[in-house]
């Protein structure tokens, strides 16, 4: 099993362009998540879903959007990059077991720059 | 909203032990989190109190007081592999369902 995946792993982007990022997960997972992590700071939510075709915002929704036409994936959109979305992204699974802490499982992660 | 507080950097040396404390504000609150994440890597899951007192998993043990909205993870017989990032993150089921919110991290170097 893969567990959880994230593709691309890099990612170079010019101001202005979009780009979609995949987060695919063979856990049976209902819950996913996507956060971004800048240096010397944590993980701030993105938006995440509790189920296939749900989606809701998190900490720092602006400037991206979310879809989840199918449970075992999860898609991030930036429609029109900026340089302040440079960051490291992390999508997360779990089973929504609240007695066992939500435990996350992580992808790799996508580095993506934005000039 | 939420806010977690934790110290930004920990240094300790290789065989002792070290305490990284966390406190939180959030209105959902179900448990506290922990999570180690090493440079380059995704984080991982370490352990979870959702009720008072302390949990013991080898070497490390997480402790939980709800009334002073207080955690800490505490780490025994420090090794150089634990020179890593340590989060501590809530549970929060207000609204939307349940999600994770992370604190900021602390750096943890472990000396020789």
């Amino acid at each position: 099993n893969a567990g959880v995946t994230q593709t691309p792993k890099f990612r170079v982007l010019k101001t202005g362009q979009s780009m979609t990022l995949l987060c695919a997960q063979d856990m049976n997972h209902e819950y996913m998540y996507w956060y971004r992590q800048d240096p010397g700071m944590g993980l701030r939510l993105i938006h995440y879903s509790v189920g296939e075709g749900t989606t809701a915002k998190g900490e720092v929704p602006d400037g991206y959007n979310v879809s989840r036409l199918k449970k075992q994936n999860f898609l991030l959109g930036l429609e029109s990059a900026a340089p302040s979305q440079t960051s490291v992204y992390f999508c997360a699974t779990t089973h929504w077991e609240v007695e066992q802490g939500n435990e996350q499982f992580f992808g790799p992660g996508t580095r993506l720059t934005v000039l | 909203g939420q806010s977690l507080e934790q110290p930004s950097e920990v240094t300790a040396v290789e065989g002792a032990i070290v305490q990284i404390n966390c406190t939180y504000q959030t209105s959902g609150f179900y448990g506290l989190s922990w999570y180690q994440q090493h440079d380059g890597g995704a984080p991982t899951f370490l352990s979870y109190n959702a009720l008072d007192g302390l949990e013991e998993t080898g070497r490390f043990s997480s402790f939980l007081s709800r009334s002073d909205s207080y955690g800490y993870l505490l780490l025994q017989e420090l090794q150089m592999k634990d020179s890593a990032s340590y989060f501590c993150a809530v549970l929060d089921g207000n609204t939307g369902g349940f999600k994770t919110i992370f604190g900021a991290g602390t750096r943890l170097f472990v000396k020789a």
